[in-house]
Order: C-alpha cells, then sequence, then structure tokens
C-alpha cells in the first residue's frame, strides 16, 4: 500500500498570500494523483488530478505540480474561502487508493 | 443540476448489519463507476470500495473486505453499500463518488453530502 504523507500537518497564512502544500509518496505513483479541498461539514471537492490539471469550476489560482514521489499544491493569492483542510490522493497502485493526512490551511 | 445523495446511516450495534444508498437525480448514474469513501469522526478520509459502471467489478479496502458488498442498480439510478459485521471502527461519515464515465480513472470528482454511521452498543 502506497502511503501519502502530507506537510506541513497545519499551515498559518493570510489572505493574499501565496500558500505550497506538500505531498510526498512513499514510492513512485507516477503522475497519478490527486488534490482536495474540504470546508467543515462539506464532503470534499476535487481540485487536481493528474498532479496538475485542474477539475472543472477550479480558479487558476489553483495550481498542481510534480511526478514521482513529490508533489505540490500551490495557491497563488489566498482568498477567503479558501481556508481549509487539503488531502492529497494517489491511484497508481490500487486498490487501495489511499490519501493523506491532509494538511489544514487555516487564517493567521 | 447533477446531484448524489447518500442515506441509510444511523445508529447500529457491533455485529449487526446496515444498508446504505446512494440516489442520483439530474444525470444517468449507470455511465459511471462509483466509490464510497469515508471519514471518521475527526479524521481523515479513507477509500472503502468501487464498482465498474456496468457493476462487472468491483474492488474493496482490505478493512472491509467480506463484510462489505457494494452493488447497483441502475435502473434505479441507485447505488448501494451493504455492510454486515459492523465494529466500531466503522464509525464514519460515509460518501459516495462518481470516477470518470464509462471507467475507472480512480479519480473522485462529485461527491454526496454523506451519511453519518455509528457503531455502538
Amino acid at each position: 500500500e502506497i502511503v501519502l504523507t502530507q506537510s506541513p500537518a497545519t499551515l498559518s497564512l493570510s489572505p493574499g498570500e501565496r500558500a505550497t502544500l506538500s505531498c510526498r509518496a512513499s514510492q513512485s505513483v507516477r503522475n497519478y494523483l490527486a488534490w482536495y479541498q474540504q470546508k467543515p461539514g462539506q464532503a470534499p471537492r476535487l481540485l487536481i488530478y493528474d498532479a496538475s490539471n485542474r477539475a472543472t469550476g477550479i480558479p487558476a489560482r489553483f495550481s498542481g505540480s510534480g511526478s514521482g514521489t513529490d508533489f505540490t499544491l500551490t495557491i497563488s493569492s489566498l482568498e477567503p474561502e479558501d481556508f481549509a483542510v487539503y488531502y492529497c490522493q494517489q491511484r497508481s497502485n490500487w486498490p487501495p487508493y489511499t490519501f493523506g493526512q491532509g494538511t489544514k490551511l487555516e487564517i493567521k | 443540476q447533477v446531484q448524489l445523495v447518500e442515506s441509510g446511516g444511523g445508529v447500529v450495534q457491533p455485529g449487526r448489519s446496515l444498508r446504505l444508498s446512494c440516489a442520483a437525480s439530474g444525470f444517468t448514474l449507470s455511465i459511471f463507476g462509483i466509490h464510497w469513501v469515508r471519514q471518521a469522526p475527526g479524521k481523515g478520509l479513507e477509500w472503502v470500495a468501487v464498482i465498474s459502471y456496468d457493476g462487472s467489478n468491483t474492488y474493496y479496502a482490505d478493512s472491509v473486505k467480506g463484510r462489505f458488498t457494494i452493488s447497483r442498480d441502475n435502473s434505479k439510478n441507485t447505488l448501494y453499500l451493504q455492510m454486515d459485521s459492523l465494529r466500531a471502527e466503522d464509525t464514519a461519515v460515509y460518501y459516495c463518488a462518481t470516477d470518470t464515465p464509462g471507467t475507472v480513472s480512480g479519480w473522485f470528482d462529485s461527491w454526496g453530502p454523506g451519511t453519518l454511521v455509528t457503531v455502538s452498543s
């Protein structure tokens, strides 16, 4: 089973700042990595798939990069609605599909 | 409007069974592979199971294999998760989520709001 490790666990930033979230895989997942956003009391929402492709309706301030074992989600300029928990997920070696433990992006 | 809605959650004793449903509105569920993903209170996401668009293929997480069964009735535009021999560690919000039309790509695109299952005596 592929283990995904996200860092940091919590990221404290202000609106307008740039956010950089990391996800590291225990073995190569090629580019088969996705990012999800989850707000309290809501279901997750797909942001990025195949490491760098934005899902339908996702603003351009969200971007993904990386391949192999190291991946990054970047939010270029934080909006108030971006403060949430973010998860990475791999589909390279399944079952099972696995998720990282999450990064909480909070307002500083 | 494309919408998934889960139902069937509740409080159940350890060892008992529960069946969750996932109903689609605004689109035809039959062209999508569908996943169940769960989230224990205050915890992260855990993939549970997937069924192909035509029901011919199913896969499970080891933690539920042999106890949970995923199925679908495309004539009713509905998906099911039969959960047997429930344990306390199965307590979670259960979400259904669509995959890519016509295949199982492994990306969870549209999600329902979830239904809470609590296993407790």
